[in-house]
């Protein structure tokens, strides 16, 4: 089973500022990676996948890279919606597919 | 538009008999290319993956749960469904009914199931 990790658990930005969530898997995934935002009574819903292809309706300020086992998801110029729960996926050894344990994105 | 509705009870006695449909709006579950399945959350804490179901029947379960669960389809009514057995206080969690083309692409809005006597 492919291990995903995320870091850091918490991060504390002010409206405006940039910031990037790393994923690293535990075997090689290549690009074969998702990343999802949940909030708080809501069900997860994917901004990434392939590793860097934003899904439909995800503003640009959301972008992501990486390859094999490191990946970040980069914010650019966070907005007050933006503050959430991500979390990265792996679907290149299934199953099973395997989440991060998520980073909480929360307002400084 | 794909939608993708939970239903079922929302509190399960422990050691019964969790049993959950998605009923799937604006796509054939039929339709080739996906897996239709569930995921969970337990208050405050990550999603895992339970199982999941091809068009064509064949399932794939996290190992973990494999012994408790099954997961069906009912191509006719284009829903499918849960079943988890002997359920715990730790099977508490938000079940999530999913999509899944490699990646969750769409979910349900989810069913709170609490266990409790």
């Amino acid at each position: 089973e492919i291990v995903m990790t995320q870091s850091p658990a918490t991060l504390s930005v002010s409206p405006g500022e940039g910031v990037t969530l790393s994923c690293r898997a535990s075997h090689n995934v290549y690009r074969n990676l998702a990343w999802y935002q949940q909030k708080p009574g809501q069900p997860p819903r994917v901004l990434i996948y392939d590793a860097a292809n934003r899904a439909a309706g995800v503003p640009a300020r959301f972008s992501g890279s990486g390859s094999g086992t490191d990946f970040t998801l980069t914010i650019s110029g966070l907005q007050s919606e933006d503050f959430a729960v991500y979390y990265c996926q792996q679907y290149d050894d299934w199953p099973p597919w395997t989440f991060g344990q998520g980073t909480r994105v929360e307002i400084k | 538009q794909l939608q993708l509705q939970e239903s079922g009870p929302g509190l399960v006695k422990p050691s019964e008999t969790l049993s959950l449909t998605c009923t799937v709006s604006g796509a054939s579950i039929s339709a080739s290319n996906y897996y239709w399945g569930w995921v969970r959350q337990p208050p405050g804490k990550g999603l895992e993956w339970i199982g999941s179901l091809y068009f064509s029947g064949s399932t794939h379960y996290n190992s973990s749960l494999k012994s408790r669960v099954s997961i069906s389809v009912d191509a006719s009514k284009n829903n499918f469904s849960l079943k988890m057995t002997s359920m715990t206080a730790a099977d508490t969690a938000t079940y999530y009914c999913t999509r899944l083309y490699s990646w969750f692409d769409t979910w349900g809005r989810g069913a709170l199931v609490t266990v409790s006597s």
